[in-house]
């Protein structure tokens, strides 16, 4: 299995931040990486896919790079709505894994 | 908008077998995969699987064949079962779908809790 490993595992910010969440994979996934955003009674919602596309209705304030092993999702400027839990995901190959979560609170 | 419903008891006794519906709208239920992952309480997110519209299946081994998944396509509905289950599957259960080939999990249910206890 593929292990992804996001850090930090939380982070405090204040709206107007800059805030940057890293994933490594253990082996190569090309771009096959996605990030998704959770918050807490609601569904989870992807915010990128294939490592740095915008899915469809996200503010572009969200922006994600890398390729291989090591990938980043970055907030250019925290927006009270964006306090939330993001995981990594890879889709290279089955089983699918996920990151264990970085939480970004309140600061 | 895609919105997926996942629906069943919110309390399994341990050995039984715990079922669950997710029920899809507002989009045509062909063309995809849809899936199951979990999230124990306090613990990061498992791939429990998924269905293509034609049957085919792909699970997670670490359910070591535990795990079963149906689809009805008349009723745009898919179904998860896991069989002999312990206090280890409590866990909030999410259905989703996936857009196929590239495996991008684009839409998720709000999730059911699922407490395995007697």
């Amino acid at each position: 299995d593929i292990q992804m490993t996001q850090s930090p595992s939380s982070l405090s910010a204040s709206a107007g931040d800059r805030v940057t969440i890293t994933c490594r994979a253990s082996q190569s996934i090309d771009s096959y990486l996605n990030w998704y955003q959770h918050k807490p009674g609601q569904a989870p919602k992807l915010l990128i896919y294939a490592a740095s596309s915008l899915q469809s209705g996200v503010p572009s304030r969200f922006s994600g790079s890398g390729s291989g092993t090591d990938f980043t999702l970055t907030i250019s400027s925290l927006q009270p709505e964006d306090f939330a839990t993001y995981y990594c995901q890879q889709s290279s190959s089955t089983p699918l894994t996920f990151g264990g979560g970085t939480k970004v609170e309140i600061k | 908008q895609v919105q997926l419903q996942e629906s069943g008891p919110g309390l399994v006794k341990p050995s039984e077998t715990l079922s669950l519906t997710c029920t899809v709208s507002g989009d045509s239920f062909s063309s995809y995969y849809w899936g199951w992952i979990r999230q124990p309480p306090g613990k990061g997110l498992e791939w429990i699987g998924y269905i293509y519209n034609s049957g085919s299946t792909n699970y997670n081994p670490s359910l070591k064949s535990r795990a079963t998944m149906s689809v009805d396509t008349s009723k745009n509905k898919f179904s998860l079962k896991v069989s002999s289950v312990s206090a280890a599957d409590t866990a909030v259960y999410y259905c989703a779908r996936l857009t196929s080939g590239s495996l991008i999990l684009d839409y998720w249910g709000q999730g059911i809790l699922v407490t395995v206890s007697s």
